[in-house]
């Protein structure tokens, strides 16, 4: 059973510094890896795909990298902004036909 | 291209009441799935739908939840005799196999139960 864990689960730092959010996953038989956003309230905003032959995969300032054979992802934050205050969630996608969510990182940034 | 519609988006009801929510995909997305997320917690995954056909349903998908999609098109989703434990955010999300079956969220229906 996919079992997935992000680290932070917390964040909180000033506007401009670059971050780095953790995912890990326990079934690293995946297709692909979705990196989504979600404010508070609301839907979710898928921000990335990364395919499972894929390395890494990159929009505007977010890069985000998986590691297969070990279950990990990794989506990296450059510069950011108060606008990028939200939950971040990821979430692989196996033969299971389904995305499995973790609980995400609530980032805040603050000015 | 208007993405993934969700109706109603908040409804309160109370106990032992139905409720039906509807949700519109993208246009010619075949697959069309619903999660439920509380507070404080990732979204978990309920069924999803190829065209019309129900390929899964969760455990967490008691006898009292239903789902059609009966032309391959929207999708409903009906809970009969709600408990306040079904308070939550219900979400629809669409994807098409040719874009890797990349998922496309709704905004979601908040259901509270009082």
């Amino acid at each position: 059973k996919q079992e997935v864990t992000q680290i932070p689960a917390a964040l909180s730092v000033p506007e401009g510094e670059n971050l780095v959010l953790n995912c890990s996953f326990t079934d690293s038989a995946i297709y692909n890896l979705q990196w989504f956003r979600q404010d508070p309230g609301k839907g979710l905003t898928s921000l990335l795909l990364i395919q499972s032959s894929q390395r890494e995969q990159t929009s505007g300032r977010l890069n985000a990298s998986l590691d297969k054979s070990s279950g990990r992802s990794t989506l990296y934050i450059a510069a950011s902004q108060p606008g990028d205050s939200a939950t971040y969630l990821c979430a692989p996608w196996s033969n299971t036909d389904k995305l499995i969510f973790g609980t995400g990182t609530r980032l805040q940034v603050f000015p | 291209d208007t993405g993934v519609s969700q109706n109603p988006r908040h409804k309160i009801t109370k106990r032992g009441q139905n409720v039906t929510f509807r949700c519109d995909p993208i246009s010619e997305h075949n697959r069309l799935y619903w999660y439920r997320q509380t507070l404080g917690q990732g979204p978990e995954f309920l069924t999803y739908f190829q065209n019309e056909a129900q390929l899964e349903k969760s455990r967490l998908l008691s006898d009292r939840f239903s789902a059609e999609r009966p032309k391959g098109s929207f999708s409903t989703l009906e809970i009969q005799r709600t408990e306040q434990g079904d308070s939550a955010m219900y979400l629809c999300a669409s994807s098409h196999p040719g874009t890797y079956n990349e998922q496309f969220f709704g905004p979601g229906t908040r259901l509270t139960v009082l």
